[in-house]
Protein backbone atom coordinates (compact mmCIF):
# COMPACT_ATOMS: atom_id res chain seq x y z
CA UNK A 1 0.00 0.00 0.00
CA UNK A 2 0.96 3.41 -0.61
CA UNK A 3 2.45 5.71 2.30
CA UNK A 4 4.09 8.56 2.85
CA UNK A 5 6.11 9.56 6.28
CA UNK A 6 6.97 12.77 7.62
CA UNK A 7 8.70 11.49 10.66
CA UNK A 8 8.65 15.60 12.31
CA UNK A 9 5.80 17.31 13.20
CA UNK A 10 6.99 20.27 14.47
CA UNK A 11 10.48 22.18 13.22
CA UNK A 12 11.87 25.17 14.41
CA UNK A 13 14.51 27.07 12.90
CA UNK A 14 15.96 30.62 13.05
CA UNK A 15 15.70 32.85 9.94
CA UNK A 16 18.37 32.78 7.79
CA UNK A 17 19.56 28.68 8.91
CA UNK A 18 19.09 26.36 6.21
CA UNK A 19 16.30 23.84 6.62
CA UNK A 20 15.58 20.27 5.76
CA UNK A 21 11.95 18.70 5.89
CA UNK A 22 12.12 14.73 5.70
CA UNK A 23 9.64 12.32 3.50
CA UNK A 24 9.70 8.79 2.86
CA UNK A 25 7.40 6.87 0.76
CA UNK A 26 6.26 3.59 0.27
CA UNK A 27 5.08 2.54 -3.53
CA UNK A 28 4.61 -0.18 -5.82
CA UNK A 29 5.99 1.23 -8.73
CA UNK A 30 7.91 4.48 -9.78
CA UNK A 31 6.97 7.56 -8.03
CA UNK A 32 5.72 10.37 -8.53
CA UNK A 33 6.55 12.86 -5.50
CA UNK A 34 5.53 16.04 -4.92
CA UNK A 35 5.64 18.68 -1.78
CA UNK A 36 2.64 21.07 -0.93
CA UNK A 37 2.61 24.25 1.30
CA UNK A 38 -0.35 25.22 3.54
CA UNK A 39 -0.57 28.54 4.65
CA UNK A 40 -2.71 28.96 7.56
CA UNK A 41 -6.68 29.03 6.35
CA UNK A 42 -5.20 28.42 2.66
CA UNK A 43 -5.12 25.41 0.43
CA UNK A 44 -2.42 23.74 -0.85
CA UNK A 45 -0.24 25.04 -3.22
CA UNK A 46 2.73 22.92 -4.89
CA UNK A 47 6.30 23.98 -3.95
CA UNK A 48 7.93 21.14 -6.62
CA UNK A 49 7.28 17.79 -8.19
CA UNK A 50 9.11 14.98 -9.19
CA UNK A 51 8.20 12.37 -12.21
CA UNK A 52 11.48 11.27 -13.74
CA UNK A 53 15.11 12.64 -14.50
CA UNK A 54 17.11 14.75 -12.55
CA UNK A 55 16.82 13.37 -8.83
CA UNK A 56 17.70 17.07 -7.99
CA UNK A 57 14.41 19.02 -8.92
CA UNK A 58 13.88 22.91 -8.23
CA UNK A 59 10.81 24.55 -7.22
CA UNK A 60 9.25 27.68 -6.61
CA UNK A 61 10.64 30.17 -3.42
CA UNK A 62 14.17 28.63 -3.29
CA UNK A 63 12.75 25.04 -2.78
CA UNK A 64 14.22 21.99 -3.83
CA UNK A 65 14.45 18.04 -3.41
CA UNK A 66 16.01 15.52 -3.80
CA UNK A 67 14.71 11.87 -4.95
CA UNK A 68 16.95 9.31 -3.37
CA UNK A 69 15.28 5.55 -4.38
CA UNK A 70 17.59 3.50 -2.78
CA UNK A 71 16.47 5.37 0.51
CA UNK A 72 12.96 6.13 -0.46
CA UNK A 73 13.20 9.19 0.20
CA UNK A 74 11.93 12.81 -1.19
CA UNK A 75 13.55 15.48 1.48
CA UNK A 76 12.88 18.96 1.03
CA UNK A 77 15.66 21.83 1.78
CA UNK A 78 15.90 25.45 1.63
CA UNK A 79 19.42 27.34 2.09
CA UNK A 80 17.82 30.42 3.94
CA UNK A 81 14.78 30.34 4.93
CA UNK A 82 12.70 33.75 5.67
CA UNK A 83 9.61 34.48 8.05
CA UNK A 84 6.87 33.98 4.97
CA UNK A 85 7.94 30.02 5.10
CA UNK A 86 6.27 29.82 8.31
CA UNK A 87 3.67 27.23 6.96
CA UNK A 88 2.35 23.40 7.16
CA UNK A 89 4.50 21.11 4.44
CA UNK A 90 3.39 17.80 3.11
CA UNK A 91 4.82 15.47 1.18
CA UNK A 92 2.56 13.57 -1.36
CA UNK A 93 2.99 10.53 -3.57
CA UNK A 94 0.67 8.73 -6.52
CA UNK A 95 -0.35 9.61 -9.64
CA UNK A 96 -4.23 9.56 -10.02
CA UNK A 97 -4.71 9.54 -6.21
CA UNK A 98 -2.59 11.50 -3.43
CA UNK A 99 -1.78 9.70 -0.77
CA UNK A 100 -0.25 12.38 1.98
CA UNK A 101 1.80 12.49 4.89
CA UNK A 102 1.03 13.88 8.46
CA UNK A 103 2.78 17.46 7.57
CA UNK A 104 5.27 19.29 8.85
CA UNK A 105 4.56 22.10 10.74
CA UNK A 106 7.74 24.90 9.95
CA UNK A 107 7.96 27.69 12.71
CA UNK A 108 10.36 30.39 12.17
CA UNK A 109 12.50 32.03 14.88
CA UNK A 110 13.34 35.83 14.20
CA UNK B 1 -3.23 32.78 -13.36
CA UNK B 2 -6.07 29.93 -13.61
CA UNK B 3 -7.35 29.19 -10.36
CA UNK B 4 -9.48 26.39 -8.65
CA UNK B 5 -12.30 28.22 -6.47
CA UNK B 6 -14.52 26.35 -4.12
CA UNK B 7 -18.13 27.85 -2.47
CA UNK B 8 -18.50 28.25 0.00
CA UNK B 9 -15.47 29.16 2.01
CA UNK B 10 -17.30 27.98 5.22
CA UNK B 11 -20.73 25.95 5.98
CA UNK B 12 -21.96 24.87 8.69
CA UNK B 13 -25.37 22.51 8.85
CA UNK B 14 -27.08 20.33 11.53
CA UNK B 15 -26.45 16.73 11.55
CA UNK B 16 -28.77 14.65 8.79
CA UNK B 17 -28.38 17.81 6.40
CA UNK B 18 -27.64 17.37 2.90
CA UNK B 19 -24.80 19.80 1.90
CA UNK B 20 -23.78 20.19 -1.35
CA UNK B 21 -19.75 21.71 -1.53
CA UNK B 22 -19.14 23.25 -5.19
CA UNK B 23 -15.34 24.13 -7.12
CA UNK B 24 -14.85 25.11 -10.40
CA UNK B 25 -12.12 23.63 -11.83
CA UNK B 26 -9.14 25.32 -14.03
CA UNK B 27 -11.11 24.96 -17.10
CA UNK B 28 -8.68 23.24 -19.95
CA UNK B 29 -8.31 20.17 -17.10
CA UNK B 30 -9.78 17.10 -17.94
CA UNK B 31 -9.65 15.25 -14.00
CA UNK B 32 -11.24 16.43 -10.87
CA UNK B 33 -10.42 15.20 -7.31
CA UNK B 34 -11.95 15.77 -3.73
CA UNK B 35 -10.18 15.52 -0.90
CA UNK B 36 -10.65 15.68 2.98
CA UNK B 37 -8.87 17.34 5.95
CA UNK B 38 -10.32 16.90 9.25
CA UNK B 39 -8.90 18.73 11.64
CA UNK B 40 -5.04 17.79 13.01
CA UNK B 41 -4.97 15.06 10.52
CA UNK B 42 -3.34 14.43 6.98
CA UNK B 43 -5.07 15.54 4.05
CA UNK B 44 -7.04 12.07 2.92
CA UNK B 45 -7.77 11.46 -1.20
CA UNK B 46 -11.98 11.20 -1.32
CA UNK B 47 -12.69 10.79 -4.95
CA UNK B 48 -11.28 11.18 -8.74
CA UNK B 49 -13.73 12.14 -11.14
CA UNK B 50 -13.18 11.83 -15.32
CA UNK B 51 -15.60 11.36 -17.91
CA UNK B 52 -18.13 12.15 -16.38
CA UNK B 53 -17.95 8.80 -13.63
CA UNK B 54 -16.21 8.39 -10.90
CA UNK B 55 -12.57 6.73 -11.74
CA UNK B 56 -11.45 5.99 -8.12
CA UNK B 57 -12.89 6.09 -4.58
CA UNK B 58 -11.87 5.60 -1.11
CA UNK B 59 -13.47 3.92 1.56
CA UNK B 60 -14.25 6.75 2.96
CA UNK B 61 -16.48 7.62 0.17
CA UNK B 62 -19.85 5.57 1.01
CA UNK B 63 -23.17 5.91 0.03
CA UNK B 64 -23.82 8.67 1.78
CA UNK B 65 -21.47 10.86 -0.61
CA UNK B 66 -22.00 11.86 -4.47
CA UNK B 67 -19.88 13.59 -7.10
CA UNK B 68 -21.22 15.23 -9.75
CA UNK B 69 -20.47 17.46 -13.04
CA UNK B 70 -23.83 19.32 -13.82
CA UNK B 71 -22.42 21.34 -16.56
CA UNK B 72 -19.61 22.45 -18.36
CA UNK B 73 -17.37 24.21 -15.23
CA UNK B 74 -18.75 22.98 -11.96
CA UNK B 75 -17.85 20.17 -10.17
CA UNK B 76 -19.84 19.11 -6.95
CA UNK B 77 -19.61 16.92 -3.52
CA UNK B 78 -22.54 16.43 -2.16
CA UNK B 79 -23.04 14.42 1.52
CA UNK B 80 -26.77 13.04 1.80
CA UNK B 81 -27.17 12.91 5.22
CA UNK B 82 -24.39 14.60 7.56
CA UNK B 83 -22.67 13.28 10.35
CA UNK B 84 -20.68 14.84 13.16
CA UNK B 85 -17.50 13.24 11.79
CA UNK B 86 -17.62 15.09 8.37
CA UNK B 87 -16.72 17.89 10.10
CA UNK B 88 -13.31 18.76 7.69
CA UNK B 89 -12.01 20.82 5.49
CA UNK B 90 -12.77 19.81 2.03
CA UNK B 91 -10.53 20.41 -1.10
CA UNK B 92 -11.34 20.15 -4.55
CA UNK B 93 -8.47 19.71 -6.90
CA UNK B 94 -8.13 19.42 -10.70
CA UNK B 95 -5.52 17.93 -13.04
CA UNK B 96 -4.62 18.25 -17.12
CA UNK B 97 -3.84 14.30 -16.80
CA UNK B 98 -3.34 12.12 -14.36
CA UNK B 99 -0.06 12.14 -12.53
CA UNK B 100 0.23 15.51 -13.34
CA UNK B 101 0.20 18.89 -11.05
CA UNK B 102 -3.22 18.35 -9.11
CA UNK B 103 -4.14 21.88 -8.60
CA UNK B 104 -5.87 22.69 -5.23
CA UNK B 105 -8.77 25.25 -4.43
CA UNK B 106 -8.70 26.94 -1.04
CA UNK B 107 -11.51 25.08 0.57
CA UNK B 108 -14.57 24.59 2.18
CA UNK B 109 -14.56 24.29 6.00
CA UNK B 110 -17.85 22.15 7.15
CA UNK B 111 -18.78 22.15 10.49
CA UNK B 112 -21.72 19.70 11.15
CA UNK B 113 -23.23 20.23 14.57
Amino acid sequence: AQSVTQPDIHITVSEGASLELRCNYSYGATPYLFWYVQSPGQGLQLLLKYFSGDTLVQGIKGFEAEFKRSQSSFNLRKPSVHWSDAAEYFCAVGAQKLVFGQGTRLTINP
Amino acid sequence: EPEVTQTPSHQVTQMGQEVILRCVPISNHLYFYWYRQILGQKVEFLVSFYNNEISEKSEIFDDQFSVERPDGSNFTLKIRSTKLEDSAMYFCASSEIPGAEQFFGPGTRLTVL
